[in-house]
């Protein structure tokens, strides 16, 4: 069956940079592409961006270029999404979840369990 | 990209059916298929319930529904069950070839 499980909480400093991991497993890797989103406390979901773990190409969110890498090791079937120059309002649940291949573009039909970030001096 | 317009709540109760609203754009909502709605309980990851529009995945109830017109998507759930009570976002694809999720609308089971 699909997994896709991140790594454990975070708790980092304004101005550091935050790197959450998301191992797939039960299907192939490279054959869908990879979203992160993430949820500040008591909101909605916003979208970051994709990684496509064929190629490594990635398509972020304006609002976060510059800021986010994502990047995918192939040999361990697992997604990256690194946030860098952390700000409070960076505090969050990061989630990934998979595109589902065969629907519409941007449908996310896995989700991982998500990783709380919190960002506090 | 601006988020897509939904009610912050909406209530029913049980056996009952109540739908929630995602306004957009013509480049978005109104100008692709490409609609989703997700059902995500507190402290839970989301779950996709709709695609393209109205189309369920396996396993979700057909009591969950979706529909499209002009700019506005719409999730209807008939039957209402306690279970049903959570927050419901719609998302779409975009012109800009991203998608973008609405503000999320909190159903409440009377």
């Amino acid at each position: 069956q699909v997994q896709l499980v991140q790594s454990g909480a975070e708790v980092k400093k304004p101005g550091a940079s935050v790197k959450v991991s998301c191992k797939a497993s039960g299907y192939t890797f490279t054959g869908y592409y990879m979203h992160w989103v993430r949820q500040a406390p008591g909101q909605g979901l916003e979208w970051m961006g994709w990684i496509n773990p064929n190629s490594g190409g990635t398509n972020y969110a304006q609002k976060f270029q510059g800021r986010v890498t994502m990047t995918r090791d192939t040999s361990i079937s697992t997604a990256y999404m690194e946030l860098s120059r952390l700000r409070s309002d960076d505090t969050a649940v990061y989630y990934c979840a998979r595109e589902w291949v065969g629907a519409a573009a941007g449908t996310l039909d896995y989700w991982g369990q998500g990783t709380l970030v919190t960002v506090s001096s | 990209q601006s988020a897509l317009t939904q009610p912050a709540s909406v209530s029913g109760s049980p056996g009952q059916s109540i739908t929630i609203s995602c306004t957009g754009t013509s480049s978005d909502v109104g100008g692709y298929n490409y609609v989703s709605w997700y059902q995500q309980h507190p402290g839970k990851a989301p779950k996709l319930m709709i695609y393209e529009v109205s189309n369920r995945p396996s396993g979700v109830p057909d009591r969950f529904s979706g529909s499209k017109s002009g700019n506005t998507a719409s999730l209807t759930i008939s039957g209402l069950q306690a279970e049903d009570e959570a927050d419901y976002y719609c998302s779409s694809y975009t012109s800009s070839s991203t998608p973008v999720f609405g503000g999320g609308t909190k159903l409440t089971v009377l």
